[in-house]
């Protein structure tokens, strides 16, 4: 079983749609999780951080559920602009080592006019 | 501006050859890794260092070196050992001690075989 795991995509959606990510992690001592975007052929780039709590930043919003290991990323109306690969990222941390970051694959978003 | 620097933008590698790749920044992190990304998958943890002096293996630090002189810089070395070197190279920063924080990126190199 990976150890960060997203939904394979990728998805294709009209503008304005609200799309959702999935992600599920398999090692419950993670402590920090976060969503990066990245573009095609670009370097990963921080989307947003993910809080137990929730928390919602302009047209996204991201949900963690640490019982089932789960985290989520919503996307209302979604922009030509949006259309990327996110990526779920969960971090580790090692006693002794420090942070260790663990990255899902990425689901490809396709936002068509 | 405060960033990550990665040189050069695209590398090509001869049989037997070492490469050596740069990543430098200015934001006075301490901590800096080095992931490798093939196509259609997550990165992978080569190295990473904590403090100046100081290094750790990754998942796939086979056929790779680093070296920690300076807390700006942090360079990856290719080896002929690795027999697989092509692929996206990315280096990242943090501010290592507050376990909160997020990686933060260079914009990569590519290296591929001649």
């Amino acid at each position: 079983r990976k150890e960060v795991e997203q939904d394979p995509g990728p998805f294709n959606v009209p503008e304005g749609a609200t799309v959702a990510f999935n992600c599920t992690y398999s090692n419950s001592a993670s402590q920090s999780f976060f969503w990066y975007r990245q573009d095609c052929r670009k370097e990963p780039k921080l989307l947003m951080s993910v809080y137990s709590s929730g928390n919602e930043d302009g047209r996204f919003t991201a949900q963690l559920n640490r019982a089932s290991q789960y985290i989520s990323l919503l996307i209302r109306d979604s922009k030509l602009s949006d259309s990327a690969t996110y990526l779920c990222v969960v971090r580790l941390m090692i006693y002794n080592q420090g942070g260790k970051l663990i990255f899902g694959q990425g689901t490809e978003l396709s936002v068509k006019p | 501006d405060g960033g990550i620097t990665q040189s050069p933008k695209y590398l090509f590698r001869k049989e037997g050859q070492n490469v050596t790749l740069s990543c430098e920044q200015n934001l006075n992190h301490d901590a800096m890794y080095w992931y490798r990304q093939d196509p259609g998958q997550g990165l992978r943890l080569i190295y990473y260092s904590q403090i100046v002096n100081d290094f750790q293996k990754g998942d796939i630090a086979e056929g790779y070196s680093v070296s920690r002189e300076k807390k700006e810089s942090f360079p990856l070395t290719v080896t002929s050992a690795q027999k697989n070197p092509t692929a996206f190279y990315l280096c990242a920063s943090s501010m290592e001690g507050a376990g909160n924080q997020p990686q933060h990126f260079g914009d990569g190199t590519r290296l591929s075989i001649l």
